[in-house]
Order: C-alpha cells, then sequence, then structure tokens
C-alpha cells in the first residue's frame, strides 16, 4: 500500500511568480489535511479537505492561498506570487476519516528566491 | 491555542528510559503522538481518544488523562534510532491537528 504521495519535492520560485503543491493521499483514504512548517518550527495546519469540499481553512491565509481535492486527481495546494516568507516545508497528510491518525506525505520545500 | 510540550529537549544513553508529556487547555478528542528526523516527514507514533481507545506501534506506549488533558510518550530502553523530535498533535473535534513545539531527542550510545 503506497503511502501519501507528494510532488514536486523540492521546488525554487522567485518573488511573485506561483506555486502548486500535488498531494495524491493514501488509497481508500479522502481527507486531506496541509501542514506548514517553517525552518526549525512545528506543524502549523492550513487547510482541511474532503473529495471536492473544503471543510476547514481557518489556518491558510486569506490572500494568495488556495486549495483544492476534485473528484478525480491529487490534492493541489497552490500559492500565488509568492513572497520569501513562503518558504518553508509543506506536508499533507491523509486519512481514512475524520477521527483517525493521520499519515503525512514526505513534503514539498519550497524556496523563494 | 498551541499544546504545551515538556522537556524542551532530551539526552539519553542507549537503554535509557523518557517520559515526553503534552498539555492542553482545551477539552480534547484525540491526542496524537509523532516523530520527525531532520528533512523528514512527520512519522506516526500513537493516537489516544477519548473514552481510553488507543492505537500505534506496539513498541511504544502512551496515556491520555482526560480530566487534565494531558498525555504522555514513553519510550524505554532507548536506542539510537529513536532520535529525532517529537510532536504532539491534539484535536478538539477529531479532525486538523494543533502541534506542539516539540521535544527533541537525543540518544547516544
Amino acid at each position: 500500500n503506497a503511502g501519501v504521495m507528494q510532488n514536486p519535492r523540492h521546488l525554487v520560485r522567485r518573488r511573485g511568480q506561483e506555486a502548486r503543491l500535488r498531494c495524491s493521499p493514501m488509497k481508500g483514504h479522502s481527507h486531506v489535511y496541509w501542514y506548514r512548517q517553517l525552518p526549525e518550527e512545528g506543524l502549523k495546519f492550513m487547510v482541511y479537505l474532503q473529495k471536492e469540499n473544503i471543510i476547514d481553512e481557518s489556518g491558510m491565509p486569506k490572500e494568495r492561498f488556495s486549495a483544492e481535492f476534485p473528484k478525480e486527481g491529487p490534492s493541489i495546494l497552490r500559492i500565488q506570487q509568492v513572497v520569501r516568507g513562503d518558504s518553508a516545508a509543506y506536508f499533507c497528510a491523509s486519512s481514512p476519516a475524520s477521527y483517525n491518525e493521520q499519515f503525512f506525505g514526505p513534503g514539498t520545500r519550497l524556496t523563494v528566491l | 491555542q498551541q499544546p504545551v510540550q515538556s522537556p524542551q529537549a532530551v539526552i539519553l544513553r542507549e537503554g535509557e528510559d523518557a517520559v515526553i508529556n503534552c498539555s492542553s487547555s482545551k477539552a480534547l478528542y484525540s491526542v496524537h503522538w509523532y516523530r520527525q528526523k531532520h528533512g523528514e516527514a512527520p512519522v506516526f507514533l500513537m493516537i489516544l481518544l477519548k473514552g481510553g481507545e488507543q492505537k500505534g506501534h506496539d513498541k511504544i506506549s502512551a496515556s491520555f488523562n482526560e480530566k487534565k488533558q494531558q498525555s504522555s510518550l514513553y519510550l524505554t530502553a532507548s536506542q539510537l534510532s529513536y532520535s529525532g523530535t517529537y510532536f504532539c498533535g491534539t484535536s478538539e473535534y477529531g479532525n486538523k491537528l494543533v502541534f506542539g513545539a516539540g521535544t527533541i531527542l537525543r540518544v547516544k550510545s
């Protein structure tokens, strides 16, 4: 059973460009969570999605950030007009249902030049 | 509000035991424990649910005091591979996790 997959693993963008991060949950998992981790810090919740629905986006900045989890295909976290402060590791986790353990993907390390 | 973890860091020799604590001011539905090595993803260790159910690795044990909203992770007979940063994640409603700042564990030979 393949784990949570994320790509790309490393992404370099210049200020003002767009970043698209992809997450494919584990087989049988329909719940996806995105977390951000700044260097030497803990994980911060951003958004929780189920297929085609955003359930909780309370941790996501109101501007420039958006997330989706379409019926077919991976979940996408999109950051428009990136700034240096967006540089971080972005992890996605999946679970078969809410109330269950969450399994993390390997993360995408975004560097904004 | 972020749960509070203690200690912030601990150094052990192989074979020694350690306890990591996690305390929340919120009424919790569940507590999750993860270990993260530098540059890697967090690895699931244990979930403890309100009501007493828990799931996790056989070699890991933990407790959850629902009255005090405190959880403890018990690492016994530590091995070099136990080194890393341990995070507790708490959930009020069974969905998103709020993580503590982490406890750095270093096991020396």
